[in-house]
């Protein structure tokens, strides 16, 4: 099956400091990505979309200037975290959109904020 | 707005029990309902979907529009079950209920 890739699988950042984590799709071009937020034992809460050739678009409540969003590539989207605090710290998972209701989640990057 | 709602966020059984894990959605047309799975340290991963009406690794789910539920039903439990369950709805987006815990004890 198609298989969708994040870089890194866990990083630890310093308070203030930017992180980007990427999401590639390695079986197919897909011109929308999704990016989600998971805290533990909880449900994906969605952040944004990535558009491939467009501005991103953002969830209400969800902070475009924080969490930079660009669809790099047919294959590429990359998510950045600005000036990262502690209320940061989470699992972020981007998921591909497939075949009809074919959806391929990323294994999910933890991101944890010092 | 579509909504899914899973009313119970941990469900605890004996490895041989039933298992239900309950799911509402609200919806106003008609709805694609699918069933995820994530297993501790994994992806997320599709578990079943109304449409194909299949059973994987025991688990099956009927849509019943009357009650507007969809819930994941398996007749007997086994260990390997335990995961965090999510009901998710489909349309233009895909909304998840919150997920709920199986936890199957030997």
């Amino acid at each position: 099956g198609a298989v969708v890739s994040q870089h890194p699988s866990w990083v630890i950042c310093k308070s203030g400091t930017s992180v980007k984590i990427e999401c590639r799709s390695l079986d197919f071009q897909a011109t929308t990505m999704f990016w989600y937020r998971q805290f533990p034992k909880q449900s994906l809460m969605l952040m944004a979309t990535s558009n491939e050739g467009s501005k991103a678009t953002y969830e209400q409540g969800v902070e475009k200037d924080k969490f930079l969003i660009n669809h790099a590539s047919l294959t590429l989207s990359t998510l950045t975290v600005t000036s990262a605090h502690p209320e940061d710290s989470s699992f972020y998972i981007c998921r591909v959109p497939g075949q009809i209701y074919e959806q391929y989640f990323g294994p999910g990057t933890r991101l944890t904020v010092t | 707005a579509q909504r899914v709602t899973q009313p119970e966020k941990l469900l605890s059984v004996f490895k041989g029990a039933p298992v239900e894990l309950k799911c509402n959605y609200s919806y106003s047309g008609s709805p694609e309902l699918f069933w995820y799975v994530q297993y501790s340290r994994q992806r997320l991963q599709l578990l079943l979907r109304h449409i194909s009406r299949e059973s994987i690794k025991g688990f099956t789910a009927d849509l019943n529009k009357g009650e507007t539920s969809f819930h994941l039903k398996k007749p007997f439990a086994q260990e390997e079950d335990s995961a965090m369950y999510y009901c998710a709805l489909i349309n233009s987006k895909l909304t998840f209920g919150k997920g709920i815990t199986l936890s199957v004890r030997p």
